[in-house]
């Protein structure tokens, strides 16, 4: 099983401020099947970005996905007070294992 | 519109079987270009995948949990299906119901990431 590490656990910052997030898989990950998803409280999660760099439909172009192989982040650029949240990346290259999740909260 | 209702019963007792439905409005349930999956996620914590089914009825499960889950499909009822069975209180978790997408090779398909989620459940597993 692909174990993904995120970090870190919480990232303490300010709207308008750049966030940059991490996950670190235990193998490669094939094919980048790498997606990110955001959930705040009481919802379901939502796709931000699948194959490691393509943002799902509807999503603001301030967020971004990059890596290849066992790393890879997602960035963004300015943060609005709706990005505050808790965000999870999904390997799907070999079965499906989620990371543990970054909580961006407001500082 | 796409839309995914879980329904069921939200207080299991330990040892018995936690069974929820998924049913799919807005679009058809045997589109060739999907998957249909449950994810789960105890209070608190983080995210699981627990399997995913094609309309045909091709199943994908995660391996932690194999040999405890079954998960089906009714077209018919536009509908699919969870069964967990000797639950205990680890398993008391929001459990998802969430239209997938494919990802193919040359030689197959396999369900992807998951693009359209419903609310969600709690189920409770207490006696």
């Amino acid at each position: 099983e692909i174990v993904l590490t995120q970090s870190p656990g919480t990232l303490s910052l300010s709207p308008g401020e750049r966030a940059t997030l991490s996950c670190r898989a235990s193998q490669s990950v094939s094919g980048t099947y790498l997606a990110w998803y955001q959930q705040k409280p009481g919802q379901a999660p939502r796709l931000l970005i699948y194959g490691a760099s393509t943002r799902a439909t509807g999503i603001p172009d301030r967020f971004s996905g990059s890596g290849s192989g066992t790393d890879f982040s997602l960035t963004i650029s300015r943060l609005e007070p709706e990005d505050f949240a808790v965000y999870y990346c999904q390997q799907y290259g070999s079965s499906r294992t989620f990371g543990q999740g970054t909580k961006v909260e407001i500082k | 519109q796409l839309q995914l209702q879980e329904s069921g019963p939200g207080l299991v007792k330990p040892s018995e079987t936690l069974s929820l439905t998924c049913t799919v409005s807005g679009v058809s349930i045997s589109s060739s270009s999907y998957y249909w999956g449950w994810i789960r996620q105890p209070p608190g914590k983080g995210l699981e995948w627990i399997g995913s089914i094609y309309y045909s009825g091709s199943t994908y499960y995660n391996p932690s949990l194999k040999s405890r889950v079954t998960i089906s499909v009714d077209t018919s009822k536009s509908q699919f299906s969870l069964n967990l069975t000797s639950v205990t209180a680890a398993d008391t978790a929001v459990y998802y119901c969430a239209r997938e997408s494919s990802k193919c090779t040359s030689t197959s398909c396999t369900p992807s990431i998951s693009n359209s989620w419903g609310q969600g459940t709690l189920v409770t597993v207490s006696s």
